[in-house]
């Protein structure tokens, strides 16, 4: 384990369900960010969150959903989500200030049919 | 087009052979890194490598930057089949608050 948690791991949902990927760190970082992993593309990011603050929205379509109620939890909340939003959803989490790397989570593998 | 770029898209090798994977990028960064992917998992974390930094070693990893060029290089040395894995570099603008990653390079290592 890495140290951030993500759940869950798979997640099948029909379009006009409504479901939520958790992320958890408690390795003192505080900014958080949600990435979108699809098949033979660079990571995307979707959402970045520094101290609880969302400082970053990289255009996401509004059926996704940021919730970061504090530095150690992030949330991302789905619904009348697109076959097309089928992907690899990674959490991470770094301290900023610092020039390091990401701690990543596993990731949650979404399939939405 | 994305600022980090592996090449190759693809390498296959064969274990204890050494396998080379380059990087370019476009602006100036802060520093650059490399990552692992194991298939259908999260990104580990390999080495960082400053914007004033030329080389640098951890185990049988090696890493090099010409930011001249905007490139960088990682060496993986006597590779195993447990190399086996996606390989991303990502780079830090000078802000030091955006991150982006390349496509990756997939390595393959036979036993």
């Amino acid at each position: 384990e890495t140290g951030v948690t993500q759940t869950p791991r798979h997640l099948v949902m029909g379009m006009t369900n409504k479901k939520s990927l958790k992320c958890e760190q408690h390795l003192g970082h505080n900014a958080m960010y949600w990435y979108k992993q699809s098949a033979k593309k660079p990571l995307e990011l979707m959402f970045v969150y520094n101290f609880k603050e969302q400082t970053e929205n990289n255009s996401v379509p509004s059926r996704f959903s940021p919730e970061c109620p504090n530095s150690s939890h992030l949330f991302l909340h789905l619904h009348t989500l697109q076959p097309e939003d089928s992907a690899l959803y990674l959490c991470a989490s770094r301290k900023t200030g610092e020039a390091g790397g990401y701690t990543f989570g596993s990731g949650t593998r979404l399939t939405v049919v | 087009s994305q600022q980090g770029e592996e090449d190759p898209q693809a390498l296959s090798i064969q274990e204890g052979e050494n396998a080379t994977m380059n990087c370019s990028y476009k602006t100036s960064i802060n520093n650059l890194q490399w990552y692992r992917q194991n298939s259908g998992r999260g990104l580990v974390h390999l080495i960082l490598i400053r914007s004033n930094e030329r080389e640098k070693h951890s185990g049988r990893l090696r890493v090099t930057l010409d930011t001249s060029k905007k490139s960088s290089s990682l060496l993986i040395t006597a590779s195993r089949a447990a190399d086996t894995a996606s390989y991303f570099c990502a780079t830090d603008d000078t802000g030091g608050f955006k991150t982006i990653f390349g496509a990756g390079t997939r390595l393959f290592v036979k036993a």
